[in-house]
């Protein structure tokens, strides 16, 4: 199965842009790259999603790298209601059915 | 207010017994997933379903069981074959089961079986 790897924490500086990255080495030429976070104790809430090209919305930007196994989700002003755990997850249908795979996630800190 | 509900927010058991966990949708979305996540884990798939009246075992199924008998509902029962059913439930829905489509996520309801 396809797997992300992110780091487990990050900090940033309050209106300071943030990159998260995202490997994802074994991808395959379908799978969709998703991002969602998530506050304690709540469910995930979509940001972003992308297949090859770059990707932008209010929240974010989604930059892919050209071999498509890394990817990095930017946050260009962080504030403290970004502080949460990012995950990156591969999208992709896989012997017959559809699949989700989260990861672990990354912890984002942002600090006033 | 378009959205996913899901029902109660906390929910407790005793060990064996059955105890089923409810979602609701109003956004007339085809999809529906459930997840289970332990602290400071991730989200791992137990079922999903892409239309009515049917439905698909995820990665951590045993001991689940799930019903999709209108658009906008899919309940989740949690049996006592559950090895350990103490834990965070998501229930999700998107317009198509599709790759390129995001998922919109309920509040959660927190299991905690003794």
């Amino acid at each position: 199965d396809a797997k992300t790897t992110q780091p487990n924490s990050m900090e940033s500086n309050e209106e300071e842009p943030v990159h998260l990255p995202c490997n994802h080495s074994t991808i395959s030429g379908t799978d969709y790259i998703h991002w969602y976070r998530q506050l304690p104790s709540q469910g995930p809430e979509y940001v972003i999603h992308g297949l090859t090209s770059n990707v932008n919305n209010r929240m974010a930007s989604l930059a892919i790298a050209e071999d498509r196994k890394s990817s990095t989700l930017i946050l260009h002003r962080a504030t403290l209601r970004d502080a949460a755990v990012y995950y990156c997850i591969l999208r992709g249908f896989t012997s017959g059915t559809y699949k989700y795979i989260f990861g672990t996630g990354t912890r984002l800190k942002v600090l006033a | 207010d378009g959205g996913i509900t899901q029902s109660p927010k906390y929910l407790f058991r005793k060990e064996g017994q059955n105890v089923t966990l409810s979602c609701e949708q109003n956004l007339n979305h085809d999809a529906m997933y459930w997840y289970r996540q332990d602290p400071g884990q991730g989200l791992r798939l137990i079922y999903y379903s892409q239309i009515v009246n049917d439905f698909q075992k995820g990665d951590i199924a045993e001991g689940y069981s799930v019903s999709r008998e209108k658009k906008e509902s899919f309940p989740l029962t949690v049996t006592s074959a559950q090895k350990n059913p103490t834990a965070f439930y998501l229930c999700a829905s998107s317009m198509s089961g599709g790759s390129s489509y995001e998922q919109y996520f309920g509040p959660g309801t927190r299991l905690t079986v003794t």
